[in-house]
């Protein structure tokens, strides 16, 4: 069974910085199946990345995907305050088919 | 405008039943996988089940399967949740998603609050 570990659990930034959000899995991630979605309070989650690179329709440039295999990375590159909000990765194609990572809490320093 | 809109949310006894409804608007609804996804209060999101496009194929988490099924119907462009003998620990709000592109999921419901309690 795939587990993804996200790390850290929080990150306190402070808008206009760089926030690098790790995504490990315990078994290599089929053909770069990986995305990362934003989700903030009271909403529901939002798809950011998909195939591990690839941005989704109306996501900014400052948001990248990268990795492959068991690591995977999301880089935001200057924190805008909307930015601030929880960050999940999501794999599929391993049991159980589709898995989440616990999460990513980007906060206000 | 893609939307999904999921009803169907409400208090439970422990043991209880109820189904939730997801309708679609916006794309064609047989064209996709669709999925459920839950998320209980305060913690993480928990994939639950997908469907195909014809409805032929089903998965399920190992927390849900036995008790939950998915289903859809194309004609009125809906997905549906049962669940049934349902436990506190299915307290949360559930959302049905859109299957997309390497297995992501897009666009995302508002969600509906299951909550289960005597």
């Amino acid at each position: 069974e795939i587990v993804l570990t996200q790390s850290p659990g929080t990150l306190s930034l402070s808008p206009g910085e760089r926030a690098t959000l790790s995504c490990r899995a315990s078994q290599s991630v089929i053909s770069s199946y990986l995305a990362w979605y934003q989700q903030k309070p009271g909403q529901a989650p939002r798809l950011l990345i998909y195939g591990a690179s690839s941005r989704a329709t109306g996501i900014p440039d400052r948001f990248s995907g990268s990795g492959s295999g068991t690591d995977f990375t999301l880089t935001i590159s200057r924190l805008e305050p909307e930015d601030f909000a929880v960050y999940y990765c999501q794999q599929y194609g391993r049991s159980p088919l589709f898995t989440f990572g616990p999460g990513t809490k980007v906060d206000i320093k | 405008e893609v939307q999904l809109v999921e009803s169907g949310g409400g208090l439970v006894q422990p043991g209880g039943s109820l189904r939730l409804s997801c309708a679609a608007s916006g794309f064609t609804f047989s064209s996709y996988w669709m999925h459920w996804v839950r998320q209980a209060p305060g913690k993480g999101l928990v994939w639950v089940s997908h469907i195909n496009n014809d409805g032929s194929s089903t998965t399920y988490a190992d927390s849900v399967k036995g008790r939950f099924t998915i289903s859809r119907d194309n004609a009125k462009n809906t997905l549906y949740l049962q669940m049934n003998s349902l436990r506190a620990e299915d307290t949360a709000v559930y959302y049905c998603a859109r299957g997309s592109s390497y297995g992501s999921f897009d666009p995302w419901g508002q969600g509906t609050l299951v909550t289960v309690s005597s």
